[in-house]
């Protein structure tokens, strides 16, 4: 299958400070990232829909400006917690589509804890 | 939009039975229809997946079925291991579109030894 990545695994960091995640697509161009939020032994909950060159979509609830949502090419797109606090703490996933509507692979996870 | 429902939410099995996960979809114009599976604290890995156009597809001892009028799929596991417990996500959307995905909430698979 393809190769999505996700950089960096883990994070810890102090209330108030801005966190980026990247996740990059290794063999293959991505026209279509998501971003979810996992809490433990829950469901993905999918917070952003990302397409290459456009403005992201956001799901109910989940607030644009607090999380930055930025996809400059078909292999990268990075998301940005800002102003991060204790209950931004949680395990964010990354995934690509291959195609327009096709096969979809996930990053290996980023783990954030914020202190 | 979609709505993708999953049970049952946890399945407990004993090594070397089936277990059985079923999904039912409400978007007739859903056309792909992924399996992952979630070991604790890793990524989802695609296990299986069926298009609108086939019934039934099998690799080893994974399948999965595909009711179009019923709108529900189903994971089959045969022969279960130790190693198959997992939790399990079903997912539903259009090939082609630019819809998003839609995920149901997971099944907890455990296989007793």
């Amino acid at each position: 299958g393809a190769v999505v990545s996700q950089h960096p695994s883990w994070v810890i960091c102090k209330s108030g400070t801005s966190v980026k995640i990247e996740c990059r697509s290794l063999d293959f161009q991505a026209t279509t990232m998501f971003w979810y939020r996992q809490f433990p032994k829950q469901s993905l909950m999918l917070m952003a829909t990302s397409n290459e060159g456009s403005k992201a979509t956001y799901e109910q609830g989940v607030e644009k400006d607090k999380f930055l949502i930025n996809h400059a090419s078909l292999t990268l797109s990075t998301l940005t917690v800002t102003s991060a606090h204790p209950e931004d703490s949680s395990f964010y996933i990354c995934s690509a589509r291959y195609l327009s509507g096709g096969r979809q692979f996930f990053g290996p996870g980023t783990r954030l804890t914020v202190l | 939009g979609e709505n993708v429902e999953q049970h049952p939410s946890t399945l407990s099995v004993q090594e070397g039975d089936s277990a059985v996960i079923k999904c039912t979809y409400s978007d007739s114009a859903s056309n792909y229809f992924p399996w992952y599976k979630q070991e604790l604290g890793k990524r989802p890995q695609l296990i299986i997946d069926i298009r609108s156009n086939v019934g039934e597809k099998k690799d080893q001892r994974i399948a999965v079925t595909l009711n179009k009028t019923a709108k529900h799929f189903s994971l089959h596991i045969t022969e279960t291991q130790p190693e198959d417990s997992a939790v399990y996500f079903c997912a539903a959307w259009t090939l082609g579109g630019a819809g998003k995905s839609t995920f149901g909430d997971g099944t907890t698979l455990t296989v007793k030894p």
